[in-house]
C-alpha cells in the first residue's frame, strides 16, 4: 500500500546524543516536510524539501539537520545543539502543486532523559 | 507568507452541524485554502481544499467568501469521532512551505 512511514514510533535518548528520525514515502511525492509539535500546540515547520538534494529551513531549524539523497527518504537528525528536543515529530509529503493534499506519517515521540 | 486566524476552540452537540471559521485576509490570488484535522496522538489528515468556489466531499463542505478573505469548514452532522484539532492553511504555488497555525479544537458533546 502507498503511504508515508515514520520510525520508530517512540524513541528515548540520553541528553547530549544525536538521534536520527526516519521518514520514508512510496507515493512518488517531490515535497517532504518535518514538523515539531509540543503538547497542546500546533505544528511548527522544521525543514522542508521540494526536490532531491535540496532543502530549506523552516521556522525552527536550529539544532536540527536533514538530508534528501533519495526521493523516498527525508531523515531528520536532532542534534545535541537542540536545547529542548523532547517533542512529537511529524513528517509529511505531497506533490508540489498547491491543489494537492499532503499526507502525514503517524509521528515519532522523542523523549530525551 | 499569508497567515490564517482561527478561534482557539469550539463546541458542538452531536448530530448538529458545525461551522468552523478561518480568516485569511492577506491571501493572494493563487493561494489554495486547505483544511486538515488531527486526532490525538496522530498525524493530521486532509479534509478538503478549494480556490474560489465552494467545495463538497464525503467528509465536509468548504464555503469560501466572495473576496476570499475568509472561509468556513462545515461538518454537516458532527459525531464524537469529529472531535479533533482543525487546521486551516494556505498553500501557494511558490514556496510550498505548508505552514500550520494553532488550529481550532473542536469538542463534540453527546
Amino acid at each position: 500500500d502507498g503511504g508515508i512511514t515514520q520510525s520508530p514510533k517512540y524513541l528515548f535518548r540520553k541528553e547530549g546524543q544525536n538521534v536520527t528520525l526516519s521518514c520514508e514515502q512510496n507515493l512518488n511525492h517531490d515535497a517532504m516536510y518535518w514538523y515539531r509539535q509540543d503538547p497542546g500546540q500546533g505544528l511548527r515547520l522544521i525543514y522542508y524539501s521540494q526536490i532531491v538534494n535540496d532543502f530549506q529551513k523552516g521556522d525552527i531549524a536550529e539544532g536540527y539537520s536533514v538530508s534528501r539523497e533519495k526521493k523516498e527518504s527525508f531523515p531528520l537528525t536532532v542534534t545535541s545543539a537542540q536545547k529542548n528536543p523532547t517533542a512529537f515529530y511529524l513528517c509529511a509529503s505531497s506533490m508540489r502543486e498547491p491543489n494537492t493534499e499532503a499526507f502525514f506519517g503517524q509521528g515519532t515521540r522523542l523523549t530525551v532523559v | 507568507d499569508a497567515k490564517t486566524t482561527q478561534p482557539n476552540s469550539m463546541e458542538s452537540n452531536e448530530e448538529e452541524p458545525v461551522h468552523l471559521p478561518c480568516n485569511h485576509s492577506t491571501i493572494s490570488g493563487t493561494d489554495y485554502i486547505h483544511w486538515y484535522r488531527q486526532l490525538p496522538s496522530q498525524g493530521p489528515e486532509y479534509v478538503i481544499h478549494g480556490l474560489t468556489s465552494n467545495v463538497n466531499n464525503r467528509m465536509a463542505s468548504l464555503a469560501i467568501a466572495e473576496d476570499r478573505k475568509s472561509s468556513t469548514l462545515i461538518l454537516h452532522r458532527a459525531t464524537l469521532r469529529d472531535a479533533a484539532v482543525y487546521y486551516c492553511i494556505l498553500r501557494d504555488r511558490y514556496g510550498n512551505k505548508l505552514v500550520f497555525g494553532a488550529g481550532t479544537i473542536l469538542r463534540v458533546k453527546s
